[in-house]
């Protein structure tokens, strides 16, 4: 199994640029989470999907950022227009219902 | 609200036994889980404890669980250097696995 998909793996773009973040779940989990990860704030949960639909957006940040979950096998993460402070790594995990978290390698954003 | 708290740094010596220590809040969390995040990579699942069990065991990981105290340890036996990592905490939220506490992270260093 190929696990969970991130890309890119690395981005740096200027303040004011949108930045669009991608995750191809693992097949057949129904449960998608995007989160982020900072050294002063840990790791914090944006988003979940259950079966593709928005279950609780409560962590993410303001409304420069979305997420959208099309179909079962891709979500994006959207930050328009990005500034400085949105610099972090950027994990999707997934998983089947409640069950164990499969992380991937996360996306780290830099916005100059 | 919610929190788990770990100390954020441990440095042990190779062959040593490591003992990674959190505490929670939410006494009505259903499970508890340990992370491990290697440099550059996502999260994985190390072990996970239900919150009836008091002990869990599994090869050089056992992991302890003060329900009274709301504390929870993981010790390492014979820790390698293959075994530097952040270790996350986390707990399942009151009444939904699927949004789960995490604590900052323990930075595991060992020394050879």
């Amino acid at each position: 199994d190929a696990g969970v998909i991130q890309s890119p793996r690395h981005e740096v773009t200027e303040m004011g640029q949108e930045v669009t973040l991608r995750c191809k779940p693992i097949s057949g989990h129904n449960s998608l989470f995007w989160y982020r990860q900072t050294m002063m704030r840990g790791l914090e949960l944006l988003i979940y999907f259950n079966n593709n639909v928005p279950i609780d957006d409560s962590g993410m940040p303001e409304d420069r950022f979305s997420a959208k979950m099309p179909n079962a096998s891709f979500s994006t993460l959207k930050i328009q227009p990005s500034e400085p402070r949105d610099s972090a790594v950027y994990f999707c995990a997934s998983s089947l219902d409640a069950g164990e978290l499969f992380f991937g390698e996360g996306s780290r954003l830099t916005v100059l | 609200g919610e929190d788990v708290e770990q100390s954020l740094f441990l440095s042990v010596r190779e062959g040593d036994s490591s003992v990674i220590n959190c505490t929670y809040t939410d006494s009505s969390s259903t499970y508890l889980y340990w992370y491990k995040q290697e440099p550059g990579a996502g999260l994985q699942l190390l072990t996970y404890i239900f919150s009836n069990m008091d002990m869990k065991q599994d090869q050089r990981l056992t992991v302890l669980l003060n329900k009274k105290d709301k504390h929870l340890s993981l010790r390492i036996a014979d820790t390698q250097t293959g075994d530097s990592a952040i270790y996350f905490c986390a707990e399942s939220g009151a009444g939904n696995n699927r949004k789960l506490i995490w604590g900052l992270g323990t930075s595991l260093a060992v020394n050879p």
